[in-house]
C-alpha cells in the first residue's frame, strides 16, 4: 500500500525563522514521484515541486529547498527566512505509474508565520 | 489564460437534492480528477478520468457520479445518496495519467448542505 505521512499538524514560527516540514512516504514501486503543494487561504492548491525517485539531488528555489532521501523515505521541505505570505497548508503527495496517475496526499501541515 | 475553472465557488444544497459541480480546463490535459477535502484533512480522491468517455472510481465514490463527454469538462454530481456532502471540492487535471506529471488544481467549490 502507498502512504504519505506528514506528522506535523501545525507549525507556528516568527517571521524570518527557518522552518522544515516533514514528509515520509511508503511505496513498493521503484519508480515514483513526490510532490509538494501549497494551499493558501483562498483554497486553490499551488504546485511547488516534483521529484522523481531516481533523482536524489536536493533542490533549491529561492527561499525554498527540498531534501529527498530514499534511505529514510523522506522528502522534507525547508523554508528559509519565512515570511507571513508563507502561511498556508502544505501537502506532500506521492504518485506512481502503477497507480495510474492518482496522487496519495498526506494530511497536510498548517504553517503559521507570525510577524 | 490556460487553467482550470470551477463553478460555483459556493453552493448551498437542501437535503435530498442532487447538485452538479462544474469543472472545465483549457490545458489540453488528458486526465482529470475530483477530490474532496474536509477540515483539517488531506485530499481524498472521488473519481478520475484518464480519457474522454472513460472514468474510474476513487477511494470515496459512493454518493457521487461523473461524466466525461468532452476532454475539457468533467462535472461532478453530488447525489442525495451522499450522506455527508458538506465539504470543499477540488478539481484537478494532468497532462498524463501515468503518475509522472503534476496535477493542476482549480479554485474549488465549497458545498454546504442546509
Amino acid at each position: 500500500a502507498q502512504k504519505v505521512t506528514q506528522a506535523q499538524t501545525e507549525i507556528s514560527v516568527v517571521e524570518k525563522e527557518d522552518v522544515t516540514l516533514d514528509c515520509v512516504y511508503e511505496t513498493r514501486d521503484t519508480t515514483y514521484y513526490l510532490f509538494w503543494y501549497k494551499q493558501p487561504p483562498s483554497g486553490e492548491l499551488v504546485f511547488l515541486i516534483r521529484r522523481n525517485s531516481f533523482d536524489e539531488q536536493n533542490e533549491i528555489s529561492g527561499r525554498y529547498s527540498w531534501n529527498f532521501q530514499k534511505s529514510t523515505s523522506s522528502f522534507n521541505f525547508t523554508i528559509t527566512a519565512s515570511q507571513v505570505v508563507d502561511s498556508a497548508v502544505y501537502f506532500c503527495a506521492l504518485g506512481s505509474v502503477s497507480n495510474t496517475g492518482k496522487l496519495i496526499f498526506g494530511q497536510g501541515t498548517t504553517l503559521q508565520v507570525k510577524p | 489564460d490556460g487553467g482550470i475553472t470551477q463553478s460555483p465557488k459556493y453552493l448551498f444544497r437542501k437535503e435530498g437534492q442532487n447538485v452538479t459541480l462544474s469543472c472545465e480546463q483549457n490545458l489540453n490535459h488528458d486526465a482529470m480528477y475530483w477530490y474532496r477535502q474536509d477540515p483539517g484533512q488531506g485530499l481524498r480522491l472521488i473519481y478520475y478520468s484518464q480519457i474522454v468517455n472513460d472514468f474510474q472510481k476513487g477511494d470515496i465514490a459512493e454518493g457521487y457520479s461523473v461524466s466525461r463527454e468532452k476532454k475539457e469538462s468533467f462535472p461532478l454530481t453530488v447525489t442525495s445518496a451522499q450522506k455527508n456532502p458538506t465539504a470543499f471540492y477540488l478539481c484537478a487535471s494532468s497532462i498524463t495519467s501515468r503518475g509522472s506529471g503534476e496535477q493542476f488544481f482549480g479554485p474549488g467549490t465549497r458545498l454546504t448542505v442546509l
